[in-house]
């Protein structure tokens, strides 16, 4: 069965700092991956997918930046988080078959002070 | 402009009553609709979909009704019970080969023992 895998699970990191956030999923080839960001009192917004290795597709324009250096692992980072980067950043991925249903991992809750 | 809206912010039932959950939305051109459940601090666990060429999709005690005149969907659980707890997101795609999920605001739904 295919699992998926984020760390860390919780962090705190100061203004300015940077970020590197970590998935990996396992059990299937070819995925479509995708990060999410859950801010306080809103719904998931989609920030990142790919649909290969180095194909990375960017939703909204941000501070952050996602990289596809393997074919199961994604990666979220920052060069200099800012305080609205806080939230909860959850990958997830989708048959290559398939984009219908994504399925999500635990989650990293960022706060960034 | 939000495209997935879940209008109601909390929900909460007697165990063994039906549950029902709203979501409207505005796009027409999504023809693929989603309902994940949320527990604090986990990701979202896919619970059930429906193309837009149907109008009900039943699963167990989760059937999900699509109104596609009305551009509105609804989740029913029955009979409800207190493990249902959870925060539940309303998602939606058009079709092609458009990866994004717009996710609603989600509904927080409690049943009380």
């Amino acid at each position: 069965s295919q699992t998926i895998h984020q760390w860390p699970a919780t962090l705190v990191q100061p203004v300015g700092s940077p970020l590197s956030l970590e998935c990996t999923v396992e059990g299937t080839s070819n995925p479509n991956l995708y990060w999410y960001r859950q801010a306080a009192g809103r719904g998931l917004q989609l920030l990142f997918y790919s649909v290969g290795i180095g194909q990375i597709s960017s939703e909204v324009p941000q501070n952050l930046s996602a990289s596809r250096p393997q074919d199961r692992q994604f990666i979220l980072s920052s060069k200099k988080l800012l305080l609205s980067d806080s939230g909860f950043y959850l990958c997830a991925w989708s048959p290559w078959t398939s984009d219908n249903e994504q399925f999500f991992g635990p989650g990293t809750r960022l706060t960034v002070l | 402009d939000q495209q997935v809206k879940q209008n109601s912010p909390s929900l909460s039932v007697q165990e063994g009553r039906i549950s029902i959950l709203n979501c409207d939305y505005t796009n027409s051109m999504f023809d693929y609709f989603l309902w994940y459940k949320k527990y604090p601090a986990e990701g979202p666990t896919f619970l059930i979909s429906i193309s837009s060429i149907k109008d009900k999709n039943e699963d167990g005690r989760f059937t999900v009704f699509l109104n596609k005149s009305a551009k509105h969907l609804s989740l029913h659980i029955v009979p409800s019970q207190p493990g249902d707890s959870a925060v539940y997101f309303c998602a939606a795609k058009s079709g092609g080969s458009n990866y994004k999920l717009t996710f609603g605001k989600g509904t927080l739904l409690t049943v009380n023992p």
